[in-house]
């Protein structure tokens, strides 16, 4: 069975510091990741997808991540982080096909301090 | 341009009400979901529509009946509202070849 992790329930980071957001998963065949971000009280918004290929992937709003798989990680980052980063932040995985029945983790909630 | 929308954005109805939330894209995706997040955000797969045929059916109480009548659009009833159904419900829609999906704004149900 499929499963993802997300160890860290809450992350307060300084506007401007660096974030690292933890995915951990389990998939027996080659997994599909995804990370969204939802802002409270709206809908869940896709920051950046793997499928295959290069192991660091570039999403939206200054968001990378990379997959790792001796590891079953996917780990999310950005450099600098802004108060409208704000949010909660979901890992899923998948498995890219018709029906793909995304599994997501917890969730880490960001916090940004002034 | 809205991409995936639901309606109601809220609903708030009695114990054993019968209530259906609607959802359409425009994105010109050929799947469609249903999920629902707790009051704890954990997020989990109800339904999914290939087509407009049901392919994904979780293990949810029989109440809940998805409807698509056609590709645009899958819409849940809910028969014979219960506390515990009080969650945000999302639609999503994917396209091909990876099925990266695409989410709507959510329904909050509040069942009293």
């Amino acid at each position: 069975a499929q499963s993802v992790t997300q160890p860290d329930i809450h992350i307060t980071v300084s506007e401007g510091a660096s974030l690292e957001l933890r995915c951990n998963y389990s998939y027996g065949a080659t997994p599909y990741l995804f990370w969204y971000v939802q802002s409270p009280g709206q809908g869940l918004q896709l920051l950046l997808k793997y499928f295959s290929g290069d192991t660091l992937v570039q999403g939206i709003k200054g968001f990378e991540a990379e997959f790792k798989r001796s590891q079953s990680s996917f780990n999310l980052r950005k450099p600098s982080v802004h108060w409208s980063d704000a949010a909660e932040y979901f890992c899923a995985v998948g498995a890219g096909t018709a029906g793909n029945k995304l599994t997501f983790g917890g969730g880490t909630r960001v916090l940004v301090k002034p | 341009d809205t991409a995936v929308s639901q309606t109601p954005k809220y609903l708030v109805t009695q114990m054993g009400n019968d209530k259906s939330i609607k959802c359409e894209q425009n994105l010109g995706h050929d799947t469609m979901y249903w999920y629902k997040q707790d009051s704890k955000k954990f997020l989990k797969i109800m339904f999914s529509y290939n087509n407009k045929e049901l392919i994904i059916n979780e293990t949810v109480p029989n109440r809940f009946s998805p409807k698509s009548p056609d590709k645009a659009h899958l819409n849940l009833h809910i028969n014979s509202l219960e506390l515990g159904d009080s969650a945000v419900y999302f639609c999503a829609s994917s396209p091909p070849p990876h099925y990266e999906q695409y989410f709507g704004p959510g329904t909050r149900l509040t069942v009293t």
